[in-house]
C-alpha cells in the first residue's frame, strides 16, 4: 500500500505565490525525500531530510519533518511557471526492503 | 540528464506478448531499481538489484522478471502481457545498496498493451 500520501492531490496558484504540499506516512522512517516529475518525464530528486532533522532548505524549497505526527511539508516560495509539475514524497523505512515508497503526488499548476 | 538511460522510450504490443525493457545506470552506481507508474496505482516499487544480486522485491508480478548483468545494466522482462500492464516503467540507480540516498531516474519506458 502507499505509505506516503500527499495532500492536496492538486493545487493551482498564481505565479509568485507560495505553494505548500503535505505528506503523511504511517511507519517509522530513516529519511524522507521529495521528488518532482514533469509530465511524462522521469522523477528528479529535490531534497532529502533525515529522521533526526526538522527542517531543510534548498534554494526556494523548504522542507519540514515532524516525526511525531508522521508528516512532512514542502514549501516552494515565489513560484514560477516552470515549477508546474507533480511532486512526490518518498519514504525510506530502512533496510531497503521496499526501495523508496512513493505517494501518489500533488499536481501543482502555476498560473502565469 | 540524470545519466540513467532507458530503452525503448515507447513500446506498443499486444496482449499475451513478451517485452524486455533495458536500463543503463549512472556510471559508478551499483544499485538499480525498477518502478511501475500507472494512473490508478501511482509509483509502485517492483524490484532492486545491487551489484548483480537481487536485493529487494516489491509488488512484482510472477509474470515479470529482472536481472542485472556484470556490466551493471539491467533488464526487466514482462511476459504474458495484459491490458493492465500498460504503464510507464522507470529505472532508477543509486550508489548505495539501500534507499538511504537519492535515486536517479531514467526517462522511462512507456508500454502500451493493446
Amino acid at each position: 500500500s502507499q505509505q506516503g500520501e500527499e495532500d492536496p492531490q492538486a493545487l493551482s496558484i498564481q505565479e509568485g505565490e507560495n505553494a505548500t504540499m503535505n505528506c503523511s506516512y504511517k511507519t517509522s522512517i530513516n529519511n524522507l525525500q521529495w521528488y518532482r516529475q514533469n509530465s511524462g518525464r522521469g522523477l528528479v530528486h529535490l531534497i532529502l531530510i533525515r529522521s533526526n532533522e526538522r527542517e531543510k532548505h534548498s534554494g526556494r524549497l523548504r522542507v519540514t519533518l515532524d516525526t511525531s505526527k508522521k508528516s512532512s511539508s514542502l514549501l516552494i516560495t515565489a513560484s514560477r511557471a516552470a515549477d508546474t509539475a507533480s511532486y512526490f514524497c518518498a519514504r525510506d523505512s530502512g533496510g531497503g526492503a521496499d526501495g523508496l515508497t512513493f505517494g501518489k503526488g500533488t499536481h501543482l499548476i502555476i498560473q502565469p | 540528464d540524470s545519466g540513467v538511460t532507458q530503452t525503448p522510450k515507447h513500446l506498443i504490443t499486444a496482449t499475451g506478448q513478451r517485452v524486455t525493457l533495458r536500463c543503463s545506470p549512472r556510471s559508478g552506481d551499483l544499485s538499480v531499481y525498477w518502478y511501475q507508474q500507472s494512473l490508478d496505482q501511482g509509483l509502485q516499487f517492483l524490484i532492486q538489484y545491487y551489484n548483480g544480486e537481487e536485493r529487494a522485491k516489491g509488488n512484482i508480478l510472477e509474470r515479470f522478471s529482472a536481472q542485472q548483468f556484470p556490466d551493471l545494466h539491467s533488464e526487466l522482462n514482462l511476459s504474458s502481457l495484459e491490458l493492465g500492464d500498460s504503464a510507464l516503467y522507470f529505472c532508477a540507480s543509486s550508489v548505495v545498496a539501500g534507499a538511504a540516498g537519492e535515486l536517479f531516474f531514467g526517462e522511462g519506458s512507456r508500454l502500451t498493451v493493446l
